[in-house]
């Protein structure tokens, strides 16, 4: 059974990175059948979808995000990153990670993890 | 970039009903729509891909349909546990996703 968890910081600071990490288990990130993604969601709000990484390196980004985002994969821990620059209020919300099926859809996904922006 | 807009914005039905939802494409997106469900403090679940072809294990009541901008979530006969939130995803062109349509009970 394929497991994805979120981890990092819960409260980082206006202006800072917010970086998270996402460990798969019961796959391989490194398998080169999936992409892997990272969504957002701030509270009460819809699904944003923030950028993909595969495993040769190529990643592709939201354009309303891409000048501050960074996705990187580290296949020996069998994790992927997510790096977020210049961080102002608007950034908070859960961040979720998910397996990006390329002839399906985003799945599993998980659990989420909320992060704040805020002095 | 493509919008996708879903209708009505909330469903209110009561278990057993019959649930249709709309979702709209800004241009074509072919089939490559998906179908998420959330509930609140979960996370979504891929309910849909493809615009049409269930995900593993979900029930036989979640249908969908449509191709090019016009696509349709059917939900044949509520039961408790499918109130919630219902998105539509393309991956035709990097992903977006619609804003949601929640479906609560009557």
């Amino acid at each position: 059974q394929v497991q994805l968890q979120e981890s990092g910081p819960g409260l980082v600071k206006p202006s800072q990175t917010l970086s998270l990490t996402c460990t798969v288990s019961g796959d391989s990130v490194s398998s080169g059948r999936y992409y892997w993604s990272w969504i957002r969601q701030p509270a009460g709000k819809g699904l944003e979808w923030v950028g993909r990484i595969f495993v040769s390196g190529s990643t592709n980004y939201s354009p309303s995000l891409k000048s501050r985002v960074t996705i990187s994969m580290d296949t020996s821990k069998n994790q992927f990153s997510l790096k977020l620059s210049s961080v102002t209020a608007a950034d908070t919300a859960v961040y979720y990670c998910a397996r990006d099926h390329m002839l399906r859809g985003l799945d599993p996904w998980g659990q989420g993890t909320l992060v704040t922006v805020s002095s | 970039e493509i919008v996708l807009t879903q209708s009505p914005a909330t469903l209110s039905l009561s278990p057993g009903d019959r649930a249709t939802l709309s979702c709209r494409a800004s241009q074509s997106v072919s089939t490559y729509l998906a179908w998420y469900q959330q509930k609140p403090g979960q996370a979504p679940r891929l309910l849909i891909y493809d615009a049409s072809n269930r995900a593993a294990g979900i029930p036989a009541r979640f249908s969908g349909s449509g191709s090019g901008t016009d696509f349709t979530l059917t939900i044949s006969s509520l039961e408790p546990e499918d109130f919630a939130v219902y998105y539509c995803q393309q991956r035709i062109n990097l992903f977006t996703f619609g804003p949601g349509t929640r479906v609560d009970i009557k």
